[in-house]
C-alpha cells in the first residue's frame, strides 16, 4: 500500500526555518517524481516545488524560489522541503505528493499534510 | 493563470454539475488535471490529460476541453461528491492550480 507521511510542521516565528519530511513506502521511490503543495483556506492549493525521479531536476514556484528547497534521500525513501525566511503568509497545511508513473507531473497519491503556523 | 467558475455551485444529490477552468494561455498538450478535496483531507486525483480518468474514479466524472477551456462534468451528484474541485496545469512552469470551485448541497 502506497503511503506518504509528512512530519516537521509546527509553530515557528517569522524569519525562522523548518524542514519538512515526507517518508514514502509501498512503492519504488526512485521511479517517481515527488512534489510539495500547500493549502490555505483563503487561496486553496498552491504548487510549491517538485523533483524528478533521480533528483537531477528541481522546479519551484516563483513565490518560494530561493526560500524553499526540495531534496530527496533515496536511501531513506524520503523527500524534504527546507523552509527558510518564513513569513506569516506561509502559514498552511503542507502536502507531499507522488508523481504517477505514466505522468510524472500528475499527483496520484498524497500524504495527509503537516500544518505550519508562522506567528510571533 | 487558471480561472475556475463558478466559485460555488449549489446543487442537490442526483443533479448534474458542470465546472469550468479557463487558462490565460493555451495549455501545452492538454496537460490539465482535476482534483477533489474534502475538508481536512488530502486532494484526490480525478482526471489527467484533460479527459483521462484516474484509477478507481467512477465514470460519472468526466473531463473535456482543449486549448484554454476545460470542463469537469459530474453526471449525477452522489452525497460524497460535495467537495471543492481544483484544476491544475502541469505542462509547463508555473504548475498552477485554479482557485477552486466548491460544490455544496442545496
Amino acid at each position: 500500500e502506497v503511503q506518504l507521511a509528512e512530519s516537521g510542521g509546527g509553530l515557528i516565528q517569522p524569519g525562522g526555518s523548518l524542514r519538512l519530511s515526507c517518508a514514502a513506502s509501498g512503492f519504488t521511490f526512485d521511479r517517481h517524481a515527488m512534489a510539495w503543495v500547500r493549502h490555505t483556506p483563503g487561496k486553496g492549493l498552491e504548487w510549491l516545488s517538485s523533483m524528478s525521479p533521480g533528483g537531477v531536476n528541481t522546479y519551484s514556484a516563483g513565490s518560494v524560489k530561493g526560500r524553499f528547497i526540495i531534496s530527496r534521500d533515496s536511501s531513506k525513501s524520503t523527500v524534504y522541503l527546507q523552509l527558510n525566511s518564513l513569513r506569516a503568509d506561509d502559514t498552511a497545511v503542507y502536502f507531499c505528493a507522488r508523481g504517477s508513473e505514466k505522468r510524472q507531473l500528475v499527483y496520484d497519491f498524497w500524504g495527509q499534510g503537516t500544518l505550519v503556523t508562522v506567528s510571533s | 493563470v487558471l480561472t475556475q467558475s463558478p466559485g460555488t455551485l449549489s446543487l442537490s444529490p442526483g443533479e448534474g454539475a458542470t465546472l469550468s477552468c479557463r487558462a490565460s494561455q493555451s495549455v501545452y498538450s492538454n496537460s490539465l488535471a482535476w482534483y477533489q478535496q474534502k475538508p481536512g483531507q488530502a486532494p484526490r486525483l480525478l482526471i489527467y490529460d484533460a479527459s483521462s480518468r484516474a484509477t478507481g474514479i467512477p465514470d460519472r466524472f468526466s473531463g473535456s476541453g482543449s486549448g484554454t477551456d476545460f470542463t469537469l462534468t459530474i453526471s449525477r451528484l452522489e452525497p460524497e461528491d460535495f467537495a471543492v474541485y481544483y484544476c491544475h496545469h502541469y505542462g509547463s512552469l508555473p504548475r498552477a492550480f485554479g482557485q477552486g470551485t466548491k460544490v455544496e448541497i442545496k
